[in-house]
């Protein structure tokens, strides 16, 4: 069966500092990957997506970048991190052009 | 642009009791998913039931079923006997066949009482 990890569950970071928030999928190969932020009490706002090894596609411009190094992996990541940048992270994964997305647990990120 | 609206920010009912979450969407699509996701206190994301637009039959999952009306683009979410665990917030989602990307609802919070 297949599985998604997600980690850290939650991060407290300075203001300014790097930011590397990581994705595993098990069990599946070459799976779409996404990466959504989650504002409190609202929808989720589609920050990447990724449909192979090095393809990111960006939704939203922003602070953060994402990276695909390996076909089940995927990466969020920021070179210096904005009091904006708190919120809910969410990773996902879908097969390959069909069907509903399957979540990670979530990281919970507050920069001070 | 698509969107989904879900226009009840905060719904509650009794244990026991139905319970119905509206959803509406926009798209100009004609080959499409939707489906309604589950988010708990933990935050975890819980796909509770989907249906697909080609499909006139609703989809229906235990206690929950949907009430898909395609010309009216409205799918709603009918949750049967409702249960404690059954708290949360709810989002619908929508898919367009065309680029496989889940649009988002602002969600609903549903809170059963005993």
């Amino acid at each position: 069966s297949q599985t998604i990890h997600q980690w850290p569950a939650t991060l407290v970071q300075p203001v300014g500092s790097p930011l590397s928030l990581e994705c595993t999928v098990e069990g599946t190969s070459n799976p779409n990957l996404y990466w959504y932020r989650q504002a409190a009490g609202r929808g989720l706002q589609l920050l990447f997506y990724s449909v192979g090894i090095g393809q990111i596609s960006s939704e939203v411009p922003q602070n953060l970048s994402a990276s695909r190094p390996q076909d089940r992996q995927f990466i969020l990541s920021s070179k210096k991190l904005l009091l904006s940048d708190s919120g809910f992270y969410l990773c996902a994964w879908s097969v390959v052009l069909n069907t509903e997305a399957f979540f990670g647990q979530g990281t919970r990120l507050t920069v001070v | 642009a698509q969107t989904v609206t879900q226009s009840q920010p905060e719904m509650s009912v009794q244990e026991a009791e139905t319970v119905t979450l509206s959803c509406t969407y926009d798209t100009s699509e004609n080959n499409y998913y939707l489906f309604w996701y589950k988010q708990p206190p933990s935050r975890q994301m819980i796909l509770v039931i989907r249906q697909e637009a080609y499909k006139q039959q609703n989809a229906t999952e235990n206690r929950f079923s949907v009430n898909f009306q395609k010309a009216a683009k409205s799918f709603s979410l009918k949750i049967s006997d409702s249960q404690l665990g059954d708290t949360a917030m709810y989002f619908c989602a929508f898919m367009p066949d065309s680029n496989y990307q889940l649009i988002w609802g602002a969600g609903t919070k549903l809170i059963i009482k005993p």
